[in-house]
């Protein structure tokens, strides 16, 4: 299985700070890298896919970056409903996908 | 707009089989650009994905789960479903049918996803 790493687990900051949140994957996975959003009680949303694509309707302070191993997902200027926990998700291995452990984003 | 529905029993005995069923409306099931996918999360827990069918029946498990889970079609009541065998409190989780976008150049994303149901598995 490939193995999704992310930094930090868990993240405090304000509204209106820059936050980045990085994923490694255990090998080279291309572009083939998600990003989702998910708040308490609900299902996950999806944020950015390919690496750097804006799902429709996502806001465009959140960006994505990265190939090959190194990930990131960006929010330039945070507003109080970002306040969530993020996850990764590598859809190279089809036949296995695999999400990070999440990253917790809590007001300072 | 694609919705889809998880149901079935929110308590399972242990040893027993966990049976889930997901509904999708506003959309075809049969439509060639999507996996359908069950995903779960242990509470307080990450997401793991526990494997996707296509329309045509094809499927795909998890390896960790491989020899217990069973994922099938209907497409006549556009719905699919898992079966989880052997179930024990470790399975205890929120279940989650998501579809899977996919496209000509490998991409593929999770991008429609129910609300998610509690399977809880208890004597």
């Amino acid at each position: 299985d490939i193995q999704m790493t992310q930094s930090p687990s868990s993240l405090s900051a304000s509204v209106g700070d820059r936050v980045t949140i990085t994923c490694r994957a255990s090998q080279s996975i291309s572009s083939y890298l998600n990003w989702y959003q998910q708040k308490p009680g609900k299902a996950p949303k999806l944020l950015i896919y390919a690496a750097s694509s804006l799902q429709s309707g996502v806001p465009s302070r959140f960006s994505g970056s990265g190939s090959g191993t190194d990930f990131t997902l960006t929010i330039s200027s945070l507003q109080p409903e970002d306040f969530a926990t993020y996850y990764c998700q590598q859809s190279y291995s089809t036949l296995s996908i695999t999400f990070g452990q999440g990253t917790r984003l809590e007001i300072k | 707009q694609v919705q889809l529905q998880e149901s079935g029993p929110g308590l399972v005995k242990p040893s027993q089989t966990l049976s889930l069923t997901c509904t999708v409306s506003g959309g075809s099931i049969s439509s060639g650009d999507y996996y359908w996918s069950w995903i779960r999360q242990p509470p307080g827990k990450g997401l793991e994905w526990i494997g996707y069918i296509y329309y045509s029946g094809s499927t795909y498990y998890n390896p960790s789960l491989k020899s217990r889970v069973t994922i099938s079609v209907d497409t006549s009541k556009n719905q699919f479903s898992l079966k989880l065998s052997s179930v024990t409190a470790a399975d205890t989780a929120v279940y989650y049918c998501a579809r899977e976008y996919t496209n000509d150049y490998g991409d593929s994303e999770f991008d429609y996803w129910g609300q998610g149901t509690l399977v809880t598995v208890s004597s």
